[in-house]
């Protein structure tokens, strides 16, 4: 069965660094591209970032560019998110995305369970 | 930026037929992605390019795409249907959320 499973979340205060994980299963980790959709109180998905199969191509939305940093271990099937410089508004839940592909496109597939990350005094 | 943009709450009596609209510029040129979320889970994908259904989803969940909107169409709609769904494509390799659908079925 493919799965994805994150961790690392918590309550962090602003300022604060937080690194998640997402470990993968099930499937040839190496061979996919990996993504970090969050989704605030209520609110709906937002894409974070996204790393290729290899690491060598990276992209982040413009809201976490410059405090957010992905990652994968290949190794170890695992892939990662080191969020610094914290904000009430990073305030969600982060979970994990597959990128499955055909020849013709490119969706999420499966997703991990999330974890959540709150951002307060 | 790319958006789109979904009803925030449609509903659907049991045994009807449920749609949800996405709408974005020239959507039909691209392809169209639907997740259901149910309240404490995390996503699932019901429908992948425009109108294809992963395994294990029921044949009732169906999707179409032209011009500016995409629809996922649930035909005998259950109360196990109800949740939120999302639409997504791509824009130039940036990835594009609806702002989410309340299905409510009473």
């Amino acid at each position: 069965e493919v799965e994805l499973v994150e961790s690392g979340g918590g309550l962090v205060q602003p300022g604060g660094s937080l690194r998640l994980s997402c470990g993968g299963s099930g499937f040839t980790f190496s061979k996919y591209w990996m993504h970090w959709v969050r989704q605030g109180p209520e609110k709906g998905l937002v894409w974070v970032s996204r790393i290729n199969s290899d690491g060598s191509s990276i992209s982040y939305a413009d809201s976490v560019k410059g405090r957010f940093t992905i990652s994968r271990d290949n190794a170890k099937n695992t892939l990662y998110l080191q969020m610094n410089s914290l904000r009430a508004e990073d305030t969600a839940v982060y979970y994990c995305a597959r990128e499955h592909y055909d020849s013709r496109s490119n969706w999420f597939d499966p997703w991990g369970q999330g974890t959540l990350v709150t951002v307060s005094s | 930026s790319y958006e789109l943009t979904q009803p925030p709450s449609v509903s659907v009596s049991p045994g009807q037929t449920a749609s949800i609209t996405c709408s974005g510029d020239k959507l039909g040129d691209k392809y169209a992605y639907w997740y259901q979320q149910k309240p404490g889970q995390s996503p699932v994908l019901v429908i992948y390019q425009d109108n294809k259904r992963p395994s294990g989803i029921p044949e009732r969940f169906s999707g179409s795409n032209s011009g500016n909107t995409a629809t996922l169409t649930i035909s005998g709609t259950q109360a196990m249907d109800e949740a939120d769904y999302y639409c997504q494509t791509w824009d130039s390799s940036t990835v594009v959320f609806g702002g989410g659908t309340k299905l409510t079925v009473l």
